[in-house]
């Protein structure tokens, strides 16, 4: 089935520790995607990528890294500078055209104690 | 830059009431329109989907949404729900301009009285 897998579900970490997130896509689409959401905020976009080995800021990148090395994969890490990592975690991916939806993966809910 | 905003943070109504999410976006130009669900801890689902044309859209699980350039709007509605539409409602607006950004709105989450 295609789709976008998203790994962990849940994922604890301490504080101060990267971590990173997983996101693969087998869609073939060329972009990928990463939000965050928390309650009453909607979705937040952090970054997103059009091509492999491009990607850009959206409007909450601080604190987070990501790389596109291969047209399925689009990892988020996030890093001991985001201050409050606590979050749903929701990749997506679409065909990159402006007139396409874009699907979305299961989400990771990270937890910083 | 485009931006949405949904007024209503939460809907209560009656099982086999009629419903109407509200949506409004700012865009200088004709924009892209979304309707996304989602369930508790899951991702998002798309219910339909404006780019041109007709400007009522029929989606699924029995929504449709309007468009409505004059007013700036894009309300979802259903004419009878059911519980199972209990969930969070996403309008979204993606740019003409911008192949890849699509922003969100703060969601409206619906409740169903039985």
């Amino acid at each position: 089935d295609g789709g976008i897998t998203q790994s962990p579900k849940y994922l604890f970490r301490k504080e101060g520790q990267n971590v990173t997130l997983s996101c693969e896509q087998n869609l073939n689409h060329d972009a990928m995607y990463w939000y965050r959401q928390d309650p009453g905020q909607g979705l937040r976009l952090i970054y997103y990528s059009q091509i492999v080995n491009d990607f850009q800021k959206g409007d909450i990148a601080e604190g987070y890294s990501v790389s596109r090395e291969k047209k399925e994969s689009f990892p988020l890490t996030v890093t001991s500078a985001q201050k409050n990592p606590t979050a749903f975690y929701l990749c997506a991916s679409s065909r990159g055209t402006a007139n396409t939806e874009a699907f979305f993966g299961q989400g990771t809910r990270l937890t910083v104690v | 830059a485009q931006s949405v905003t949904q007024p209503d943070i939460h809907i209560t109504v009656s099982e086999g009431a009629s419903l109407e999410l509200r949506c409004n976006y700012s865009y200088g130009a004709t924009p892209y329109l979304f309707w996304y669900v989602q369930s508790p801890g899951q991702g998002l689902q798309l219910l339909l989907k404006y780019f041109s044309g007709d400007t009522l859209v029929q989606g699924i699980k029995g929504f449709e949404a309007e468009f409505k350039r004059s007013q700036s709007s894009f309300n979802l509605r259903k004419p009878s729900v059911h519980w199972s539409d209990a969930a969070e409602y996403f309008c979204a607006v993606g740019a003409r301009s911008s192949a890849s950004k699509i922003i969100f709105g703060s969601g409206t989450r619906l409740s169903i009285r039985p």
